[in-house]
C-alpha cells in the first residue's frame, strides 16, 4: 500500500534560518506529490505540489522536488520567518479518478525571533 | 469564495454517547471527504463522497461511524457510540473534481471522549 515517512519534529529554528523537513514515500505507480501546512487554529492548506517525475514545487519561498529514483519530496526554505510556524504534511495521491490522499506524520515547525 | 465549513469546532462528550458533525463544502465542489487525525498523526480518510455517493468507505469503521451527503451538497458524520479512541479532530475537506488533486480543508472539529 501506499505510504509516507516525514523527518520526526518538533523543529525549532532560529529566524532566517535553513529549513529542511524530510519526506520519503512508498506508492505504485506515479503519485502526485503534496506538502500541506496547518497553521495553529486553522485548517490544512495546499501549500505546493509536484505531480511528475523532476517536477519542483514551489510557493511561498518553499521548494520541494520530486525525486523519483530516491523515492523523496523534501522541503526547503532558504531563510525562515516567525510566521512560518506551523505543521507541514507531506503527502501523495497515487493517481486514478479518486484523489484519494495519504498523510505523513506531520512535522511540528517553530521559528523563534 | 467561502471555505469549508464545519461545526462545532469542539465537542466533549462521555463514551457510549453519540456525537454527530457538519461540514458545508465550498459551492460546487462535487467531492467530499471526512478524514480523522489523532493526535500526532496525519489525517487518515474515512469516507469519500463524489456527488451524494459513495466512492471509498473503506476505513469508516462502520459498526459505529456512519456518514451521509444528501443532495450532494453539506454532509453529516456520526460516532454511535462512541469510544475513547475516537478522541481526535474531525477534517472535512471538498474538491472540485476538475481541479485535479488539491484539496480544501475546513477547520476541524476536535472531539474529547471521556
Amino acid at each position: 500500500g501506499n505510504s509516507v515517512t516525514q523527518m520526526e519534529g518538533p523543529v525549532t529554528l532560529s529566524e532566517e534560518a535553513f529549513l529542511t523537513i524530510n519526506c520519503t514515500y512508498t506508492a505504485t505507480g506515479y503519485p502526485s506529490l503534496f506538502w500541506y501546512v496547518q497553521y495553529p487554529g486553522e485548517g490544512l492548506q495546499l501549500l505546493l505540489k509536484a505531480t511528475k517525475a523532476d517536477d519542483k514545487g514551489s510557493n511561498k519561498g518553499f521548494e520541494a522536488t520530486y525525486r523519483k529514483e530516491t523515492t523523496s519530496f523534501h522541503l526547503e526554505k532558504g531563510s525562515v520567518q516567525v510566521s512560518d510556524s506551523a505543521v507541514y504534511f507531506c503527502a501523495l495521491d497515487s493517481g486514478g479518478s479518486n484523489y484519494k490522499l495519504t498523510f505523513g506524520k506531520g512535522t511540528l515547525l517553530t521559528v523563534n525571533p | 469564495e467561502a471555505g469549508v465549513a464545519q461545526s462545532p469546532r469542539y465537542k466533549i462528550i462521555e463514551k457510549r454517547q453519540s456525537v454527530a458533525f457538519w461540514c458545508n463544502p465550498i459551492s460546487g465542489h462535487a467531492t467530499l471527504y471526512w478524514y480523522q487525525q489523532i493526535l500526532g498523526q496525519g489525517p487518515k480518510l474515512l469516507i469519500q463522497f463524489q456527488n451524494n455517493g459513495v466512492v471509498d468507505d473503506s476505513q469508516l469503521p462502520k459498526d459505529r461511524f456512519s456518514a451521509e451527503r444528501l443532495k450532494g451538497v453539506d454532509s453529516t458524520l456520526k460516532i454511535q457510540p462512541a469510544k475513547l479512541e475516537d478522541s481526535a479532530v474531525y477534517l472535512c475537506a471538498s474538491s472540485p473534481r476538475t481541479s485535479g488533486n488539491e484539496q480544501f480543508f475546513g477547520p476541524g472539529t476536535r472531539l474529547t471522549v471521556l
